[in-house]
C-alpha cells in the first residue's frame, strides 16, 4: 500500500541549532514531492515541489532534498518563527500527506 | 496570502443538518481540490474539480458532494451530519489538472457538529 511517513513526530531545537526531517514514502509512480508548513488553525503553506531524485531546493533557511526514497527538509539556523507543523505530500494518482512533523525552536 | 479564499471561517452546527462551504480559487487557477483535516485523521483529499468538470475522487462520503462553477468558483456540501465530520476543511487550487501540480491551500472552514 502507497504509504507517506514522517519522522520525527515532533522535534523541539534551541534558536540556531540546525536539523534535518525525514520523510520516506512508498508509491508506485512519484509525479512530485511537496513540502508545507502550517501553523495552528491556517491552511497549509507552500514551501517547495521536487519531481526526480537529486533535485534540491532552497528557501532561506530551508532546504529539500529528494532521492528515489525519502526526502529531507534540512533546517540550518532554525528562529523561532520557524516554529510550525511540516507537512510532506506525495502525488502519483492520488495526493498523500504524511502525518507531519511538529517543530519547536526555542529562544 | 495563497489567494484561495473560503467562507465561513467557522460553521457550528447540529448532527443531521446540511451545510455548504465556499472556496474561490487563485486568480488563473483551473483546479480546485476539496480537503479534510482532523485530529486523527490528518489531511485527507476528498475531491479534485478542472473546469467545472469532477477530475478525481478520494475518501468522499456519499453524504457529501462537490461542484465547480462557471466562475470556478467551488462548493462542498455536506448533509446528514455527524459528531465525527467536525474537522477543518480545506480548499486548494492549481493552474492546471496535472499530475505534480503545485497547489495552493486556503485558510480553511472549521466546521464544528454538535
Amino acid at each position: 500500500e502507497d504509504q507517506v511517513t514522517q519522522s520525527p513526530e515532533a522535534l523541539r531545537l534551541q534558536e540556531g541549532e540546525s536539523s534535518s526531517l525525514n520523510c520516506s514514502y512508498t508509491v508506485s509512480g512519484l509525479r512530485g514531492l511537496f513540502w508545507y508548513r502550517q501553523d495552528p488553525g491556517k491552511g497549509p503553506e507552500f514551501l517547495f515541489t521536487l519531481y526526480s531524485a537529486g533535485e534540491e531546493k532552497e528557501k532561506e533557511r530551508l532546504k529539500a532534498t529528494l532521492t528515489k526514497k525519502e526526502s529531507f527538509l534540512h533546517i540550518t539556523a532554525p528562529k523561532p518563527e520557524d516554529s510550525a507543523t511540516y507537512l510532506c505530500a506525495v502525488q502519483d494518482n492520488d495526493m498523500r500527506f504524511g502525518a507531519g512533523t511538529r517543530l519547536t525552536v526555542k529562544p | 496570502d495563497s489567494g484561495v479564499t473560503q467562507t465561513p471561517k467557522h460553521l457550528i452546527t447540529a448532527t443531521g443538518q446540511r451545510v455548504t462551504l465556499r472556496c474561490s480559487p487563485r486568480s488563473g487557477d483551473l483546479s480546485v481540490y476539496w480537503y479534510q483535516q482532523s485530529l486523527d485523521q490528518g489531511l485527507q483529499f476528498l475531491i479534485q474539480y478542472y473546469n467545472g468538470e469532477e477530475r478525481a475522487k478520494g475518501n468522499i462520503l456519499e453524504r457529501f458532494s462537490a461542484q465547480q462553477f462557471p466562475d470556478l468558483h467551488s462548493e462542498l456540501n455536506l448533509s446528514s451530519l455527524e459528531l465525527g465530520d467536525s474537522a477543518l476543511y480545506f480548499c486548494a487550487s492549481s493552474v492546471a489538472a496535472s499530475r505534480g501540480d503545485t497547489q495552493y491551500f486556503g485558510p480553511g472552514t472549521r466546521l464544528t457538529v454538535l
